[in-house]
């Protein structure tokens, strides 16, 4: 099936500092998704973007499908940031119709 | 609008008892999902539903059953608890199966096993 990396698995920042997080996909997409996941451990939809570019607020999101990668931009990060960011991927050739395959994430802590 | 809404948020269960996890979603969605999340991992696909009246297998569907009591409903029984089922369960919908919308997760239930 397919696979999903993610980059850095860890990162720690100081409020205000810029970040990037990156997914690499091994297959063909027709969905992607980021999420968040917050330490109460929710899950909140930030991004579906199988391809293009979008922002909301101090997050935007890139996704080149030609190159199998999607990268998620955190700028001026507040401690609410903290948490774990997922990649999500949905491959229509694969076995499991429906299946959205993560990544392992990215653990964010955002210090004072 | 509530959204997608799961029952109950914490459960505590004894090795062979058995529990339903129930999960609605107020947002006219055809497909549902149910994943499970295991501690440094993300979150791997256990049944879906397609459509009312459809249910199938995802990647970790051993020990757990599933009925799509209608279009809004979508529980998840076990039926003989182990061990190996403790984790977080969380219940999703989208408009459709295909991949072309967004999936929309609820609050997760967070369930051990003794």
């Amino acid at each position: 099936g397919i696979q999903v990396e993610q980059s850095p698995p860890d990162l720690i920042l100081q409020e205000g500092a810029n970040s990037t997080l990156r997914c690499n996909f091994s297959d063909s997409v027709n969905n992607l998704q980021w999420f968040h996941q917050n330490p109460w451990g929710q899950l909140i939809n930030l991004f579906y973007i199988p391809s293009g570019t979008k922002q909301n607020g101090r997050l935007s999101a890139t996704t080149v499908a030609t190159e199998r990668y999607s990268l998620l931009y955190i700028s001026s990060s507040q401690t609410t940031d903290s948490g774990v960011y997922f990649c999500a991927v949905y491959n229509a050739g694969g076995t499991s119709y429906g299946k959205l395959t993560f990544g392992q994430g990215t653990i964010l802590t955002v210090h004072p | 609008n509530a959204g997608v809404t799961q029952t109950p948020k914490f459960q505590v269960l004894k090795t062979g008892q058995s529990m339903t996890l129930q999960c609605a979603q107020d947002m006219n969605h055809n497909s549902m999902y149910w994943y499970r999340q295991d501690p440094g991992m993300g979150l791997r696909l256990i049944y879906y539903s397609a459509s009312e009246g459809t249910t199938d297998k995802g990647e970790v569907p051993n020990g757990y059953n599933v009925s799509r009591l209608n279009k809004r409903e979508f529980s998840l029984r076990l039926e003989s608890a182990a061990p190996s089922q403790t984790s977080v369960y969380f219940c999703a919908s989208s408009p459709t199966e295909r991949g072309l919308y967004e999936q929309y997760f609820g609050p997760g239930t967070r369930l051990t096993v003794t």
